[in-house]
């Protein structure tokens, strides 16, 4: 079982620069995320999305775009990088809110660096 | 707004003693209630949840957790610790009313010494 599945695991950026975090879920989730985990500060939703073409933002939005056109993948993009963005960032899925389950299923992280 | 808080960064234990990870939140409504935890660079996993009913849940890996609802905590408890339970815990709310957002505290480091 894949799970949840990130890429790239490492990235260095110069600031200006963009690029995009890939995240794939195998196990037909309706619901994913994107979040930051900064030092002291636990983990932030960026943006989530309830299904193919629907997102909407989470607690820390600005500087970061998302598009959900199937149902497995939901990238995460950086237009012009800041060093405020370093960050490490996790992916995660979740069935469908109406069974109530709830419970979030995570990558394995992203580690972004921005110069 | 929404917070939740772990107010120890650290917890320092013995093995085979009982350990309690601290957390309270300032969530309006009955929130859905969370435990996740953190290994060193991996993901997080999930623990246990409170969703209605009795006060105490039980998770994995021996681990559970009461809520109480005059406090708003939900502790994270174990009866006998062990070393391989050292690692970052985190504790997380979900409102009610919106429950496609999930907050996090800041998380606390578990260590459990032989």
């Amino acid at each position: 079982n894949a799970g949840v599945t990130q890429t790239p695991k490492f990235q260095v950026l110069k600031t200006g620069q963009s690029m995009t975090l890939q995240c794939a879920q195998d196990m037909n989730h309706e619901y994913m995320s994107w979040y930051r985990q900064d030092p002291g500060m636990g983990l932030r939703l960026i943006h989530y999305s309830v299904g193919a073409g629907i997102t909407d933002q989470g607690e820390v939005p600005n500087g970061y775009n998302v598009s959900r056109s199937t149902t497995e993948d939901f990238p995460l993009r950086l237009l012009s990088a800041a060093p405020s963005q370093t960050s490490v960032y996790f992916c995660a899925s979740s069935y469908s809110r109406r069974t109530l389950t709830g419970e979030l299923f995570f990558g394995e992280g992203s580690r972004l660096t921005v110069l | 707004a929404q917070s939740v808080a772990q107010p120890e960064d650290q917890v320092n234990v013995a093995e085979g003693n009982p350990l309690t990870v601290k957390c309270t939140y300032s969530v309006s409504g009955n929130p859905y209630l969370f435990w996740y935890v953190q290994y060193p660079n991996r993901g997080l996993q999930f623990l246990l949840k409170y969703i209605t009913g009795d006060n105490l849940v039980k998770g994995s890996y021996g681990f559970e957790a009461e809520f109480n609802k005059s406090q708003t905590s939900f502790h994270l408890k174990k009866p006998s610790a062990l070393v391989s339970d050292s690692a970052l815990y985190f504790c997380a709310v979900s409102p009610r009313y919106n429950f496609n957002k999930f907050y996090f505290g800041s998380g606390t480091k578990l260590n459990v010494k032989p």
